[in-house]
């Protein structure tokens, strides 16, 4: 159980185009989601907390026009990089926690990685 | 702030071999959680184990082990044995509850390597 889905795994794209990143919970419900960012060789950076029905969280840094994220629902969230650069390249992977639990482990999908060209 | 360090970017061990990997953490908070998190080649991240801060008992799961000591802020990982499906990059974090939150800060992770 506890299954997260991400989609696309991986996506090419040109630089000044969109992408969209989706985040699924299959089997449960999730008020929060979170979305990493990590390149290369590096560890998972918080970007964003998303929360059911209001505005996401943004961390220090993180352009939130650039980085839109919507979570319409309790089972998912989508991460849309507009105008992508190849700075923007990386591997995206989110997270969700169970509704209603507290500090439980955080499930992570498959990830997506992202090349700008 | 919370912080996590894991000082050991790479580690290679052959086979059957025992391998330990150190984390030490920073944090202000009296009530929080450890996690220690795998990331295979394919990228998706394998829950291991999460540890609560009141909570210093050592455990152990087949070949895993994890040792917590509150006094060194210490969180370390070991397994014993070590298999070629262990390589990973091995990743410890630490809850962030400021803001309630309840997001996690993860060490810069450690590349192990088991070599047949």
């Amino acid at each position: 159980g506890a299954v997260v889905s991400q989609h696309p795994s991986w996506v090419i794209c040109k630089s000044g185009t969109s992408v969209k990143i989706e985040c699924r919970s299959l089997d449960f419900q999730a008020t929060t989601m979170f979305w990493y960012r990590q390149f290369p060789k590096q560890s998972l950076m918080l970007m964003a907390t998303s929360n059911e029905g209001s505005k996401a969280t943004y961390e220090q840094g993180v352009e939130k026009d650039k980085f839109l994220i919507n979570h319409a629902s309790l089972t998912l969230s989508t991460l849309t990089v507009t105008s992508a650069h190849p700075e923007d390249s990386s591997f995206y992977i989110c997270s969700a926690r169970i509704q209603g639990t507290y500090n439980s482990p955080l499930h992570f999908g498959n990830g997506t990685r992202l090349t700008v060209t | 702030a919370q912080k996590v360090t894991q000082a050991q970017t790479e580690i290679s061990v052959v086979e059957k071999e025992d391998v330990t990997l150190d984390c030490v953490y920073e944090t202000r908070d009296t009530t929080y959680y450890l996690f220690w998190y795998k990331q295979p080649p394919s990228g998706e991240l394998v829950f291991l184990i999460r540890r609560n801060s009141f909570d210093e008992q050592n455990e152990i799961s087949g070949r895993y082990s994890w040792n917590f000591q509150k006094s060194t802020s210490s969180f370390n990982f070991t397994i014993t044995a070590s298999q070629v499906v262990d390589s990973a990059v091995y990743f410890c974090a630490l809850s962030d509850t400021q803001g309630g939150s309840e997001k996690l800060v993860f060490g810069k992770g450690t590349k192990l390597t088991v070599n047949p």
